[in-house]
């Protein structure tokens, strides 16, 4: 019964460097969410993954950011040559699932980035 | 653009009394709305879910109206404790097909026991 679980839970790295964020969902559930919060703001919407497939990355900022689940579980969001503005608390959430009447989101405590 | 406020001032109450937070949204005709509690530290943590077509949902000490002509969810605790406080973020959702939450930036509740 384990909830929405990530890791690191900090990141510390250096402006240019590359880094991966792992998010485990609660078992059995479809639908997979990346947000990352800055200070003082609410989460800021990033993909939506419905099984393998991103069904919506409209909030990916740019090409640096891509994120992946290969098999419908875990996802991975990955960041190239990081920039200052990147630091902030990467969220991942999962719903049962991503169609029909809304889910409510369960969310993992983040990964806080901070990029040097 | 579609914009959603709420209070970014913190609300300070007394224990006992209750709170009323308040999200308004523009350039937005949502579907559904959904109200989250976030501790310092971890994420958020889903509270209530509020249809268009509802005027009003509870959840013991919790209620949430929705008024679609306003454009404007009320949230309100009763009986506040110290416990309640945290922040309380609004999200519209289902304007556009989306299944993606867009949140409000959340206001700060601190009830004083």
């Amino acid at each position: 019964g384990a909830g929405v679980s990530q890791t690191p839970s900090n990141k510390v790295t250096e402006k240019g460097k590359y880094v991966e964020l792992r998010c485990d969902p609660i078992s059995g559930h479809t639908a997979l969410y990346w947000y990352r919060q800055s200070l003082g703001q609410g989460p800021e919407f990033l993909i939506y993954f419905q099984g393998t497939g991103a069904a919506d990355d409209s909030g990916l900022p740019n090409d640096r950011f891509f994120a992946v689940r290969p098999e419908g579980s875990v996802s991975t969001l990955k960041i190239q040559r990081t920039e200052r503005g990147d630091s902030a608390v990467y969220l991942c959430a999962s719903s049962l699932n991503g169609y029909g009447i809304p889910n409510e989101q369960f969310f993992g405590p983040g990964t806080r980035l901070t990029v040097l | 653009s579609q914009k959603i406020e709420q209070n970014s001032e913190a609300l300070n109450i007394q224990e006992g009394k209750t709170a009323t937070l308040t999200c308004n949204y523009t350039n937005y005709s949502p579907a559904y709305l959904q109200w989250y509690r976030q501790d310092p530290g971890r994420g958020p943590v889903f509270l209530l879910l509020i249809r268009e077509n509802e005027k009003e949902k509870r959840k013991e000490r919790l209620k949430v109206t929705f008024d679609t002509t306003l454009k404007q969810s009320l949230f309100h605790i009763t009986a506040s404790q110290p416990a309640d406080s945290a922040t309380y973020l609004c999200a519209p959702g289902g304007d556009t097909g989306r299944r993606a939450l867009t949140f409000g930036s959340g206001t700060r509740l601190q009830v004083q026991p």
